[in-house]
């Protein structure tokens, strides 16, 4: 089983749409979660951290459920900018402190 | 300013030709990762130093070494790069906060990346 699980996609929705990015994570020791988003043949620049009590900015939402070992991304009224490949993150609570990428969700927003 | 600055950019080299890619941090942050990412795939963690402490994931291979002179330099080593070793090399760092195993790990800031093509 991998580490970070998302779904692969790819999602292709009209712009307006709201859409929603799913993550499963195996570490119940992970701490510090993450989504990212990753354009093409550029390096992932840091979307948003995640916190159990869930966090918005701007048009995004992120959830995190700890019982559940699952992380959420939620984009409303999404933008043509919005097409990139969004990646889920988890960082390990343990002496090595690594940090690990779920395979990434792509998406593309069409006019 | 760029803060995790890898160079070079763009990176050719002979099959079998030793390489060095290289990667520096101006954030003082006391961790450095190497990932591998191909196209289409997300970026695969190879090791990562958490201060001196090297730590090598199992499945890299043997090909693939590191070396972290101080804090704010790190180098991936490899040492006979074959075509299957072309692909984005991505240097990221982030800082842990409190004790070793303690309370948090920021986020992780990432070089542009060396897009490595062996020929």
């Amino acid at each position: 089983r991998k580490e970070v699980e998302q779904d692969p996609g790819p999602f292709n929705v009209p712009e307006g749409a709201t859409v929603a990015f799913n993550c499963t994570y195996s570490n119940s020791a992970s701490q510090s979660f993450f989504w990212y988003r990753q354009d093409c043949r550029k390096e992932p620049k840091l979307l948003m951290s995640v916190y159990s009590s869930g966090n918005e900015d701007g048009r995004f939402t992120a959830q995190l459920n700890r019982a559940s070992q699952y992380i959420s991304l939620l984009i409303r009224d999404s933008k043509l900018s919005d097409s990139a490949t969004y990646l889920c993150v988890v960082s390990e609570y343990s002496s090595a402190s690594k940090i690990i990428f779920g395979s990434g969700t792509r998406l593309s927003i069409r006019p | 300013d760029a803060m995790v600055i890898q160079n070079p950019r763009y990176q050719v080299t002979q099959f079998g030709k030793p390489v060095t890619l290289s990667c520096s941090q101006t954030l003082n942050h006391n961790v450095m990762y190497w990932y591998q990412q191909k196209s289409s795939q997300a970026p695969k963690l190879l090791f990562h130093y958490y201060d001196k402490d090297f730590n090598n994931e199992a499945d890299t291979p043997d090909n693939f070494q590191s070396r972290r002179p101080n804090t704010s330099f790190c180098f991936l080593d490899i040492r006979s790069p074959g075509l299957g070793d072309a692909a984005m090399y991505l240097c990221a760092t982030s800082r842990v906060k409190g004790p070793r195993g303690g309370l948090m790990n920021t986020e992780a800031f990432f070089g542009q990346g060396t897009r490595l093509t062996v020929v």
